[in-house]
């Protein structure tokens, strides 16, 4: 079963503004991480948050990690067309070796 | 830079066929994965491998079998290729006996097309 969820499944924005996706998870967790994904290539690493972090900033990212609620956001600012892709969280198991990703959020950036 | 390389970008394969996707890592990672991805369901993990000759099933590992001989190399096998096998295959790899505090790699993909 899918350890992360994303959500929404799909956001288009215009250029400039804010983006914000959301992650829920189901078990505990050592970190959360977000991918993202350009169309039809392989996922490419953005920022990494350990739970006992609460938030991380990375250029114009930020994620925030709640614990107690499960769930992580993502919020891009300023965004640019460029930033035109799908974005995946992924958590790891404690219990086991295993990577677990959601479903993703697709985000359009209109120019 | 670390360099995940995955052995085909499209593969078209008959229905029946056995099928062998290849993935390589080039930094020594213990850690490789393999995930398939569908239009709605994001990435969903097949198998996955922490050392040579040692393989966990993920969540879908029906239809599926994985080899590690070598460190470096990580094969995911459709012993008997199906139409529902027809979707973008992800190979993942990282660095630490656990998975604490590193990023994964990710090759291409393989976008493989059974007819």
């Amino acid at each position: 079963s899918q350890q992360g969820e994303e959500d929404p499944q799909a956001l288009s924005i215009q250029e400039g503004e804010n983006a914000t996706m959301n992650c829920s998870y189901k078990t505990s967790i050592n970190n959360l991480q977000w991918y993202r994904q350009n169309s039809g290539r392989g996922l490419v690493h953005l920022i990494l948050i350990r739970s006992n972090e609460r938030e991380k900033h990375s250029g114009r990212l930020r994620v925030t990690l709640d614990t107690s609620k499960k769930s992580s956001s993502l919020l891009i600012t300023a965004s640019r067309a460029a930033d035109t892709a799908s974005y995946f969280c992924a958590t790891d198991d404690r219990s086991s070796y295993k990577l677990i990703f959601g479903s993703g959020t697709r985000l359009l950036v209109r120019p | 830079d670390v360099k995940v390389t995955q052995s085909s970008r499209y593969l078209v394969k008959r229905t029946g066929e056995k099928v062998f996707l290849e993935c390589v890592q080039d930094m020594d990672h213990e850690n490789m994965f393999w995930y398939r991805q569908d239009p709605g369901l994001g990435l969903r993990l097949i198998y996955f491998s922490y050392d040579v000759k040692m393989k966990e099933k993920g969540d879908i590992p029906e239809g599926y079998s994985v080899s590690r001989e070598k460190k470096e190399r990580f094969s995911l096998i459709l012993e008997s290729a199906s139409t529902n096998q027809t979707s973008m295959y992800l190979c993942a790899s990282i660095s630490p006996p656990r998975l604490l505090n590193t990023e994964a790699f990710f090759g291409q993909g393989t976008r493989l097309t059974v007819v």
